[in-house]
């Protein structure tokens, strides 16, 4: 089992690009959380996906937007990059309703 | 909202010594507590959650309802304990994770 996968490792977009982030989950789990880290910060949540819908959102503005596929998999979408946006990028995954969270190695997003 | 507070950003000991990371929470109520560590170059993972009272590799948490804290202990340390530590909790049926900012413990030889 590979776990929870994310891709890409590593990227570099200019200030004001969008840019899309992609996660599987860990095998027969359904719901996907992604986390901001900042550098020198602890993880904070951005959304939660379940049943392809959006099923809570952390303090993050509108131009963090996400998807989930019916394999389960998801996106993190972010529009009009700011500088302030470059962090790690976490996807988590679990069973809905269970505490048993499964990390992915993240992407590293700089904005320039 | 809830906050969780790990008052040291790094930690030095020895080998062999007494290790505690501290970790206090602000909710009011009873949150789900976790203690995550991301060794170098690895993914973040669960050490221990407190409603399970497990030990895992030595270390134990203890909630304190009174002080509001859960801090993570071990008895002696060891060099493959050397790590990033983040204390989270989750509060009610709302299954986000709230991270403190973390601890980095550097066990010396």
């Amino acid at each position: 089992d590979a776990g929870v996968t994310q891709s890409p490792t590593h990227l570099i977009k200019t200030r004001g690009q969008q840019v899309t982030l992609r996660c599987s989950p860990k095998s027969g789990h359904d719901t996907v959380s992604w986390y901001q880290q900042a550098l020198g910060q602890g993880p904070q949540f951005i959304f939660q996906y379940y049943e392809e819908e959006e099923r809570q959102r952390g303090n993050f503005p509108d131009r963090f937007s996400g998807h989930q596929f019916p394999n389960y998999s998801s996106e993190l979408n972010v529009n009009a990059l700011l500088l302030g946006d470059s962090a790690l990028y976490l996807c988590a995954s679990s069973f809905w309703g269970g505490y048993g969270y499964t990390f992915g190695s993240g992407t590293r997003l700089t904005v320039v | 909202a809830q906050r969780v507070t790990q008052p040291e950003k790094l930690l030095s000991v020895f080998k062999g010594a007494p290790v505690e990371l501290k970790c206090n929470y602000s909710y009011s109520g009873s949150p789900e507590l976790f203690w995550y560590v991301q060794y170098s170059r690895q993914r973040l993972q669960l050490l221990l959650r407190h409603i399970s009272r497990e030990s895992i590799k030595g270390f134990t948490a203890d909630l304190n309802k009174g002080e509001t804290s859960f801090h993570l202990k071990k008895p002696f340390a060891q060099e493959e304990d050397s790590a990033m530590y983040y204390c989270a909790s989750v509060v009610g049926s709302n299954y986000k994770l709230t991270f403190g900012k973390g601890t980095l413990l550097t066990v010396n030889p």
